[in-house]
């Protein structure tokens, strides 16, 4: 799977959109974009996933750039509660492979 | 709909001693995975079920531990005899068909080896 680079952590005012970025430039063609975030003592929460066209469902939208090199997430309205460790994952979706690599992620603070 | 459940959320218990995870997929999700999560190794794969038949175990750490699936609804992960070393935070996730689909992750059990 290809490898993601995100920032270590970032800041975000409360009621501003969040937008967080992930460097995966050595991605392939059948590797779908993942997002995860982990709220402390929970567990990995699915957030969106993408293969090349923008998506957005009722958490967040989904940013792939055309050559599919970066991509963004992006949380709207951010609330206190979105205070997490954000997660980019890619991964090739054929059977077997499974893994889902969690990296170091970006820890998102919600600043009040 | 109700996500992955886990049980117990926590558990304490002395070296030697047995220990049961359990776990509730998703209704209609055909794929069920267990991982462990840890401080100096992340988040591990240890093995996961495709309609309810272990399809790669490779991430099991020892013949200590034993993962089952009975049923479309129920797995048990099992550390016999468990270990200081096997604390962690213990995961189920599932997903449904389709191998795009995201896997959906439980609370996860605490577990403390003592």
């Amino acid at each position: 799977d290809a490898k993601t680079t995100q920032p270590t952590s970032m800041d975000c005012a409360e009621g501003r959109a969040a937008n967080l970025p992930c460097n995966h430039s050595t991605i392939s063609g059948n590797e779908y974009v993942y997002w995860y975030r982990q709220i402390h003592s929970q567990g990995p929460q699915y957030i969106i996933h993408g293969l090349k066209n923008n998506e957005t469902n009722e958490m967040a939208s989904l940013i792939i750039t055309e050559d599919r090199k970066s991509s963004t997430l992006i949380l709207p309205h951010a609330t206190l509660r979105d205070t997490a460790v954000y997660y980019c994952i890619v991964r090739v979706t054929n059977f077997g492979n499974e893994k889902l690599t969690f990296g170091t992620g970006t820890r998102l603070t919600i600043i009040p | 709909d109700a996500g992955v459940i886990q049980s117990p959320r926590h558990e304490v218990t002395e070296m030697g001693q047995e220990v049961t995870l359990r776990c509730k997929p998703i209704s209609g999700h055909d794929y069920l995975f267990w991982y462990r999560q840890t401080m100096m190794r992340g988040l591990e794969l240890l093995i996961y079920f495709n309609n309810n038949v272990p399809i790669d175990d490779s991430g099991m750490p020892e013949d200590r531990f034993s993962a089952k699936m009975p049923n479309a609804s129920f797995s048990t992960l099992k550390i016999q005899p468990s270990e200081p070393r096997d604390s962690a935070v213990y995961f189920c996730a599932s997903r449904g068909q389709g191998d795009y689909q995201p896997q959906h992750f439980g609370d996860g059990t605490r577990l403390s080896i003592l």
